[in-house]
């Protein structure tokens, strides 16, 4: 199964910062990266696909970007409902995996 | 408006079955391909499985810890995902979430169902 490294594990920052999460592959998934956003109680939501693209109405402040295995999600200028678990997921091979997660709290 | 409703969670004995039902509307089901995400308490997302769509030849995958329990099923005419989970284990205690499989990402996502595995 490839595996999907992510980090930091949580990360503390203000309303305003810029954050950066990021996700490495164990083996190349070309462009099959996803990221997700999760609120407390809530289903995950689909924030960004195929490692750049901006899913339909999320905020472009999210952006993706990728660099061979290494996938990172940035978020510029924070407002107050960033603040959540952000995970990636490969669906490069079956069977798909999660990063950990990345919980992003106010500092 | 596309909508996915698990339903069918709930207390089981390690040992027991359980079968959740995930009613889907708002796009053409028959052709979508559709997954099974959970997430233990307090835990990240584990993927569980996926079954294609009937032309591609309703193939299933599953993750390795839930192979040979669990399976994916599908109900085009009543557009309804299935998942039956036997020989239960406690640590298969999680929410389960029912989500589309669109163009290898998952998208949406349903509000998912407790089970609880417990003696």
């Amino acid at each position: 199964d490839i595996q999907m490294t992510q980090s930091p594990s949580s990360l503390s920052a203000s309303v305003g910062d810029s954050v950066t999460i990021t996700c490495r592959a164990s083996q190349s998934i070309s462009n099959s990266l996803n990221w997700y956003q999760q609120k407390p109680g809530k289903a995950p939501k689909l924030l960004i696909y195929a490692a750049s693209t901006l899913q339909d109405g999320v905020p472009s402040r999210f952006t993706g970007s990728r660099s061979g295995t290494d996938f990172t999600l940035t978020i510029n200028s924070l407002q107050p409902e960033d603040f959540a678990v952000y995970y990636c997921q490969q669906s490069y091979n079956s069977p798909d995996t999660f990063g950990q997660g990345t919980r992003l709290d106010i500092k | 408006e596309v909508q996915l409703v698990e339903s069918g969670g709930g207390l089981v004995k390690p040992g027991g079955s359980l079968r959740l039902s995930c009613s889907a509307s708002g796009f053409s089901f028959s052709t979508a391909w559709m997954s099974w995400v959970r997430q233990a308490p307090g835990k990240g997302l584990e993927w569980v499985g996926r079954i294609k769509k009937k032309s591609d030849g309703e193939i299933t995958d599953y993750a390795a810890a839930v192979r040979g329990r669990f399976t994916i099923s599908r109900d085009d005419s009543k557009n309804t995902l299935y998942l039956q989970m036997n020989s239960l284990q406690i640590e298969d205690t999680a929410v389960y979430y029912c989500t589309w499989y669109y163009y290898d990402r998952l998208n949406p996502w349903g509000q998912g169902t407790l089970v609880t595995v417990s003696s």
